[in-house]
């Protein structure tokens, strides 16, 4: 069974700052894609940043980019330039490339951007 | 384009009693998914629906039940509400051939 851990129940950085949010993950498939959803206070859950597995380049989304080191299982998100707009839950998530968008989260981590 | 919307937005049962939820998806989408998320967690995925049929269902009891239209959109029902269901509950709609997954902003159940 996959399974995905974020280890950072909260965060806080300041604004204009810097962050990064850890997740691992586990699973012994070699096919799947891993995200990073955003969810506000508003409730709507907004895709942050999608890796495919099998690319090698670690993906990036204007302020947003990953680090993902597969054989380490580990997917973190860097935020750069803090905006008070990025105050809310992330999620890491997971895809089997087969599992028809079954997508599995991990427990959240609370961010917030400090003025 | 209208997103993802899902109704009602709010609402409050009593233990025993059932619920219907509504979802419709994201205009050209065909699939759509509920997830459940409990207070402080992530969402957990209750099941798939793409041509009607059930595709596939997470660990949830048959108390969970859910219906897709010819239109795509969908229902979940819950039965014999207990107190452990209250949550917010999220929808998604995909295209069955891949693509991006959209969320609505979800329905939160309350049971007392």
């Amino acid at each position: 069974a996959q399974t995905v851990t974020q280890s950072q129940p909260e965060m806080s950085v300041q604004e204009a700052e810097t962050v990064t949010l850890s997740c691992t993950y586990d699973t012994s498939e070699s096919n799947y894609y891993l995200f990073w959803y955003k969810q506000p206070p508003s409730r709507q859950m907004i895709l942050v940043i999608r890796q495919e597995a099998y690319k090698q380049q670690n993906a990036t989304e204007n302020r947003f980019s990953v680090n993902f080191q597969k054989a380490a299982k580990s997917f973190s998100l860097k935020i750069s330039d803090s905006q008070l707009g990025d105050t809310a839950m992330y999620f890491c998530a997971f895809i089997w490339v087969a599992s028809y968008d079954k997508v599995i989260f991990g427990p959240g981590t609370s961010l917030s951007v400090i003025p | 384009d209208a997103g993802v919307t899902q109704s009602p937005t709010h609402l409050i049962k009593t233990r025993g009693q059932q619920v219907t939820l509504r979802c419709s998806p994201k205009s050209g989408h065909d699939t759509v998914s509920w997830y459940q998320q409990a207070l402080g967690q992530g969402p957990q995925f209750i099941f798939q629906y793409y041509e009607e049929e059930e595709r596939q269902r997470g660990n949830f009891p048959d108390r969970f039940s859910g219906h897709q239209f010819p239109n795509y959109s969908s229902e979940l029902n819950v039965n014999a509400l207990l107190l452990g269901d209250s949550a917010l509950y999220l929808c998604a709609s995909s295209l069955m051939e891949g693509g991006r997954m959209f969320f609505g902003e979800g329905s939160r159940l309350t049971v007392l």
